[in-house]
């Protein structure tokens, strides 16, 4: 079985650009969700995706959007990159919509924004 | 009313010793309670969970209390070892959402 596995593991880009990050869930799980960990604090929700549709999004702005194929992977997608936007994204995967289970969880691409 | 507050920030135990984590909240909606163990370069994976309809839920050396009442619930972990040298978060979720509400973490160092 193979786990939740993200790419790139690290990044750097400047203020201003564009940055795509992408996940590959679990075996078996149809659920996507991102979350953006910056340093010293718990991850934050950014959005979930299922069946291919944003499926509940957290207090982040249009310019965070993301995708998720029929295989079940997802690319989450960064425009205009801020300085704050510097952080660790995590990609997790669950086997159900909003179901209250384990979330597993990759471990994670580490943007910096110079 | 969606946060999670967690303490303390960070822990020192010597090995052998009980560790202690808690965390506090708002939103009565509420009843799913995680607690996640992330190591350094790693993602995090989950530990122990408990419902609020349980005031307790033990697994191995790892302990969740939980105060309805006070909106509260900790984490123990038992017999601390060096290997337990982590970061840990608590979380919580709302019946049908889809976020995991996450505290700010507890670095927890074990001395040998």
């Amino acid at each position: 079985e193979t786990g939740v596995t993200q790419s790139p593991t690290h990044l750097i880009k400047t203020r201003g650009q564009q940055v795509t990050l992408r996940c590959s869930s679990q075996s078996g799980h149809n659920t996507v969700s991102w979350y953006q960990q910056a340093l010293g604090q718990g991850p934050q929700f950014i959005f979930q995706y299922y069946r291919e549709e944003e499926n509940g999004r957290g207090n982040f702005p249009p310019r965070f959007s993301g995708l998720q194929f029929p295989n079940y992977s997802s690319e989450l997608n960064v425009n205009a990159l801020e300085l704050d936007d510097s952080a660790l994204y995590l990609c997790a995967s669950s086997p159900g919509q909003g179901s209250i289970g384990e979330l597993f969880f990759g471990e994670g691409s580490r943007l910096t924004v110079l | 009313q969606q946060q999670v507050k967690q303490s303390p920030q960070s822990l020192i135990v010597q090995k052998g010793g009980i560790s202690i984590i808690n965390c506090a909240y708002e939103n009565t909606a509420f009843d799913y309670f995680p607690w996640y163990q992330q190591f350094p370069g790693k993602g995090p994976a989950l530990l122990i969970a408990i419902r609020p309809d349980v005031s307790e839920k033990k697994e191995g050396r790892f302990t969740i209390s939980f105060n309805k009442s006070a909106k509260q619930f900790s984490l123990h972990i038992m017999d601390s070892q060096p290997g337990d040298s982590a970061t840990y978060f608590c979380a919580a979720r709302s019946q049908g959402a889809q976020k995991l509400v996450f505290g700010q973490g507890t670095r927890l160092t074990i001395n040998p």
